[in-house]
């Protein structure tokens, strides 16, 4: 059964500095893996997605990286900003069928200016 | 577009009644999902559908959990009798075709059963 773990579970730095958020998920035969962005109260954004074949993907700031030998995932953020303060959630499918996901608990970063 | 839409935002019950959560997903996409989630348990799938058919709902942790897609623009999570453990923040999801792409979450329902 796969098993997806985030760590740390929460990460505090100040504002400008470059981090990095990791995940980990327990069965490398994924045909994706999706990072989202969850604030306060609200719904789930999807970020970036990484499909199988790929090593990473960019969206400006941000830059989302997949070892699949190794079962594993990075969400490097540079420069951050207070803005970038959320809860971040990494996700791959539950099976191959469909596109149910499996999450982390997610990492809550707390950017202070 | 104007989203996922859930509805309500909060809702407020006593421990027995029966609770109905709403779900409007965006139009053109035949796959919805249910999830919850918890501060012990974090996300869960609960069910999900694509054209307006259950496909898995071994998440529904109970009896007291249904869930129907009488068309494809509307979903419901109808929990009868509720319990204080239910108390979670309920999420639909949907998207097109079974994408990995363009998957959307509406803002969630905060269920408290008291």
């Amino acid at each position: 059964k796969q098993e997806v773990t985030q760590i740390p579970a929460a990460l505090s730095v100040p504002e400008g500095e470059n981090l990095v958020l990791n995940c980990s998920f327990t069965d490398s035969a994924i045909y994706n893996l999706q990072w989202f962005r969850q604030d306060p109260g609200k719904g789930l954004t999807s970020l970036l997605l990484i499909q199988s074949s790929q090593r990473e993907q960019t969206s400006g700031r941000l830059n989302a990286s997949l070892d699949k030998s190794s079962g594993r995932s990075t969400l490097y953020i540079a420069a951050s900003q207070p803005g970038d303060s959320a809860t971040y959630l990494c996700a791959v499918p539950a099976n191959q069928a469909g596109t149910a996901l499996i999450f982390g608990k997610g990492t809550t970063l707390s950017v202070s200016s | 577009d104007a989203g996922v839409i859930q509805s309500p935002r909060h809702e407020v019950t006593e421990m027995g009644q029966e609770v109905t959560l709403r779900c409007k997903p965006i139009s053109g996409h035949n796959s919805l999902f249910w999830y919850r989630q918890t501060m012990m348990r974090g996300l869960e799938l609960l069910i999900y559908f694509n054209n307006n058919v259950p496909i898995d709902d071994s998440g529904m942790p109970e009896d007291r959990f249904s869930a129907k897609m009488p068309n494809a623009s509307f979903s419901t999570l109808k929990i009868q009798p509720s319990e204080p453990r239910d108390s979670a923040v309920y999420f639909c999801a949907s998207t097109r075709d079974s994408s990995a792409y363009g998957y959307t979450f509406g803002s969630g329902t905060r269920l408290t059963v008291v």
